[in-house]
């Protein structure tokens, strides 16, 4: 069965320094793995996809994935943290036995000091 | 373009009431369905979802239940609340092959008192 761990429930950086948000994911098959971001009491909104067409997937606000299917890994990059970027994120993946269900990890909120 | 609206954006109910939330997908057909619930600390936990009208799969159980009475219509009931069904609730969905992307809707804060 599938999977996802995302290591640290809470990262904080400053403004301007990288943000690496880390996720691990377990699946017996090519995975579809997504980041979504979450504002404070709002929905989620996709951030950016991988679904196998290039390792180094760009999403919006600046950020970034990389998949590492050696270490099956899908951690969030962004080179310069800005204090909008304040909010939950959540990395996922394709449940390869359904119609389109998703595998949430547990979330890390990211905290941008000034 | 597809939208997706859930109703009411906050709640407030005693302990033992009925519940009702209601999502509405707009711009696409046969879509698959999700109820998910946020409680604090606890990250997004599946509660239902829907395949089709009158398809229903539950993931956890739970004195909640859902029911999809028309193709874009999805709706989370209880006839009596617990302290523990507070949260956020959010509606959410998908086409359905794997790999498409789950949209979700702004959610709806429900606190039992």
């Amino acid at each position: 069965a599938q999977s996802v761990t995302q290591l640290g429930s809470h990262v904080s950086v400053s403004e301007g320094a990288l943000v690496l948000l880390r996720c691990n994911y377990s699946s017996s098959v090519p995975p579809y793995l997504f980041w979504y971001v979450q504002y404070p009491n709002q929905g989620l909104q996709l951030l950016l996809k991988y679904t196998s067409a290039a390792t180094l997937v760009k999403g919006i606000n600046g950020f970034e994935a990389e998949f590492k299917k050696s270490e099956t890994s899908f951690h969030l990059t962004k080179p310069s943290a800005h204090m909008s970027d304040a909010a939950e994120y959540f990395c996922a993946v394709s449940d390869e036995g359904s119609q389109g269900n998703l595998i949430f990890g547990k979330g890390t909120k990211l905290s941008v000091k000034p | 373009s597809q939208t997706i609206h859930q109703w009411p954006a906050t709640l407030v109910q005693p302990v033992g009431s009925p519940l009702s939330l209601e999502c509405t997908v707009e711009g696409t057909s046969n879509p698959n369905l999700y109820w998910y619930r946020q409680a604090a600390g606890r990250g997004l936990q599946l509660l239902f979802y829907s395949v089709g009208i009158g398809q229903i799969s539950s993931e956890v159980p739970q004195n909640l239940s859902a029911s999809r009475p028309q193709d874009r219509q999805f709706i989370l009931s209880s006839k009596k609340l617990l302290l523990s069904d507070s949260g956020f609730y959010l509606c959410a969905w998908t086409r359905s092959h794997s790999g498409n992307t789950i949209y979700f809707g702004e959610g709806s804060w429900l606190t039992v008192v």
